[in-house]
């Protein structure tokens, strides 16, 4: 059983580059995520999906787009790379349950992206 | 989404016990408390959540306040895999998309 898995692990960018970070789970989970983490500081969240076809901006949306087509995919892309984006991304997801809350939310091993 | 405020960092020794403290006073009542750790490297994994009773499980144990303005991430014998970040945060029991807030968490080291 695969979870959550992130492609590719680490990337450098030049400034102005575009790229698309991949993110696949395996458990047919309806809720997907993405999050960045700074170092030293907490995850915040980026945009977030609760089933294919439906997207939503979370803390820090900006310089970022996602999709979800499948159940199984949610891309992050950005759109063009700015140092500030320097930073370790996270993916997850968790299953939907009709909105009752009991459930953990699981976590890709993370991208590392250097924007230089 | 309410705050938790937790120690910056703590420090153990192997085979003892560990109490993590977590504040939450802004808690509301329908905002679940969950944690998470993250491990050099790894993304953050779970590790027990509760609403008002104490919980078990085969990683630690949560203690929460009667007031529920606080609680306790217990792990009963550290080892030196349990050195981490341990984050403790409020969700509330509606929210949509799996949002969690992390504060900056307590890193936890494990002394031999």
């Amino acid at each position: 059983n695969a979870g959550v898995t992130q492609t590719p692990k680490f990337q450098v960018l030049k400034t102005g580059q575009s790229m698309t970070l991949q993110c696949a789970q395996d458990m047919n989970h309806e809720y997907m995520s993405w999050y960045r983490q700074d170092p030293g500081m907490g995850l915040r969240l980026i945009h977030y999906s609760v089933g294919a076809g439906i997207t939503d901006q979370g803390e820090v949306p900006n310089g970022y787009n996602v999709s979800r087509s499948t159940t199984e995919d949610f891309p992050l892309r950005l759109l063009s790379a700015a140092p500030s984006q320097t930073s370790v991304y996270f993916c997850a997801s968790r299953p939907g349950q009709g909105g009752q809350l009991s459930n953990t939310i699981y976590f890709g091993e993370g991208s590392w992206l250097t924007v230089v | 989404d309410a705050k938790t405020t937790q120690p910056n960092s703590m420090e153990s020794n192997e085979e003892e016990p560990v109490h993590l403290p977590c504040n939450h006073s802004t808690i509301s009542g329908t905002d679940y408390i969950h944690w998470y750790r993250q491990l050099p490297s790894q993304g953050p994994e779970y590790v027990i959540h509760g609403l008002t009773s104490n919980v078990n499980n085969r990683m630690a144990s949560l203690a929460i306040a009667e007031d529920r303005k606080s609680s306790t991430l217990i792990l009963h014998r550290a080892t030196l895999r349990d050195a981490a970040v341990y984050y403790c945060i409020l969700r509330e029991i509606y929210n949509q998309g799996g949002k969690l807030i992390f504060g900056q968490g307590t890193e936890l080291s494990v002394k031999p």
